[in-house]
């Protein structure tokens, strides 16, 4: 029962190279969402997927890209990364953005660390 | 003020012993709530939701204070594997869907 699958869980970049972090669930939700965690800010969203075919803003969208390939992957991009992105990133998955009491499953989370 | 404020604590708490600590939330147009915990290092996983007239599960006891526009979580007979960080979530609904509002975690550690 794998779940919400995110990967890598490890990534050191240096300033200005790209990567892209790709997030799988396999438990037919709608709604996917890239987080990103940081010390006392809590977790912030970055971009989320309504559902398949769609993508939006979040809070921090800036210097990432999304795409939702199908309707089990939502993967996340950095073009050019910067020290300021160096955090852990989670993606999750929920039944409907639109229900409200629709909880969130989380990935294990990718570590990024940039030089 | 941020939206969703959370005591970061840490609680530290004795085996077998209450711990309770609350939430607060800016917008009055938060309609459900929810607690996560989060253990160190891993994701964060859905503890329970939170009703209007509180609800229950097992040692745990989740309120809502709409009046005071928080919510609270309440731990008896602590376990050592209840340390965590407690992570509150808030959710605005909006016409477009939902905006999930999380707070920065409150820190319990559950000591023999």
């Amino acid at each position: 029962n794998a779940g919400v699958t995110q990967t890598p869980k490890f990534q050191v970049l240096k300033t200005g190279q790209s990567m892209t972090l790709q997030c799988a669930q396999d438990m037919n939700h709608n709604s996917m969402y890239w987080y990103r965690q940081d010390p006392g800010m809590g977790l912030r969203l970055i971009y989320y997927s309504a559902s398949e075919g769609t993508t939006d803003k979040g809070e921090v969208p800036n210097g990432y890209n999304v795409s939702r390939l199908n309707k089990r992957e939502f993967s996340l991009r950095l073009e050019s990364a910067a020290p300021s992105q160096t955090s852990v990133y989670f993606c999750a998955s929920s039944e409907s953005w639109a229900r409200a009491n629709s909880p969130l499953h989380f990935g294990n989370g990718t570590r990024l660390t940039v030089t | 003020r941020k939206e969703v404020e959370q005591d970061p604590g840490p609680f530290n708490v004795p085996e077998g012993a209450t711990v309770a600590f609350n939430c607060t939330y800016s917008n009055s147009a938060s309609q459900s709530f929810f607690w996560y915990r989060q253990d160190c290092r891993k994701e964060p996983k859905l503890l329970m939701s939170v009703y209007s007239s509180g609800n229950e599960d097992g040692r745990f006891t989740a309120q809502l204070n709409r009046a005071s526009q928080y919510i609270s979580l309440l731990i008896r007979d602590s376990k050592l594997s209840d340390s965590a960080t407690y992570l509150c979530v808030v959710n605005e609904i909006k016409a477009a869907g939902n905006k999930l509002t999380f707070g920065g975690g409150t820190r319990v550690l559950v000591k023999p």
